[in-house]
């Protein structure tokens, strides 16, 4: 089945940029949005953004103007780029897939099925 | 943005109890509501999508129901493998958005 394994630095100073990747094994790329999810401590979730296979992106108004999110087909990786980060950035970064399951009538709905392990990020001076 | 409020915001129960979870959209979302389950220091586990479905290797003691604004999670006979954050995602339009999470703790 498709695993995620996700890995940047843990560690930033604030107005350095954030840089995460995941890598999707057991399956491809293709055909699946993959999303970034971020925690921080003690708090509940935010979706950070997405990209459809083909590169196509959508992002939280929130986060938009420092948001890159990328993908690389030839590794089987996407990554995320978050600018200027400060304290505020600090949290648990997850990856994870979304599916459309097609529920008749036109009707598409998205979940995000699998996960990737998370990966702390502090943003300390 | 879709506002997503969950209650209670922490409940007590016993293994064996049948326990409802609420969750409520801003507006108006169909049934694009997915429910998610997290314990503490992993990475949240989906168990329901489009409001009802169970995903694929989830225990059939979950089950999730509503449309439009009001949407529950319910789960039948609790395990002590239940206690648990659980959080709701509306998935109806970006920015996707959670509710603040419910946080199911052993009375």
């Amino acid at each position: 089945q498709v695993q995620l394994q996700q890995w940047g630095a843990g560690l930033l100073k604030p107005s350095e940029t954030l840089s995460l990747t995941c890598a999707v094994y057991g399956g491809s790329l293709s055909g699946n949005y993959w999303s970034w999810i971020r925690q921080p401590p003690g708090k509940g979730l935010e979706w950070i953004g997405e990209i459809y296979h083909s590169g196509s992106t959508n992002y939280n108004p929130s986060l938009k103007s420092r948001v890159t999110i990328s993908v690389d087909t030839s590794k089987n990786q996407f990554s995320l780029r978050l600018s200027s980060v400060t304290a505020a950035d600090t949290a648990v970064y997850y990856c994870a897939r979304g599916s459309d399951d097609y529920g008749g009538l036109g009707h598409y709905y998205y979940h995000m099925d699998v996960w990737g392990k998370g990966t702390t990020v502090t943003v300390s001076s | 943005d879709i506002q997503m409020t969950q209650s209670p915001s922490s409940l007590s129960a016993s293994v064996g109890d049948r326990v409802t979870i609420t969750c409520r959209a801003s507006q108006s979302i169909s049934t694009y509501l997915n429910w998610y389950q997290q314990k503490p220091g992993k990475a949240p586990k989906l168990l329901i999508y489009a409001a009802s479905s169970l995903q694929s290797g989830v225990p059939s003691r979950f089950s999730g129901s509503g449309s439009g604004t009001d949407f529950t999670l319910t789960i039948s006979s609790l395990q002590p493998e239940d206690f648990a954050t659980y959080y709701c995602q509306q998935s109806y339009i970006t920015p996707y958005t959670f509710g603040q999470g419910t946080k199911l703790e052993i009375k």
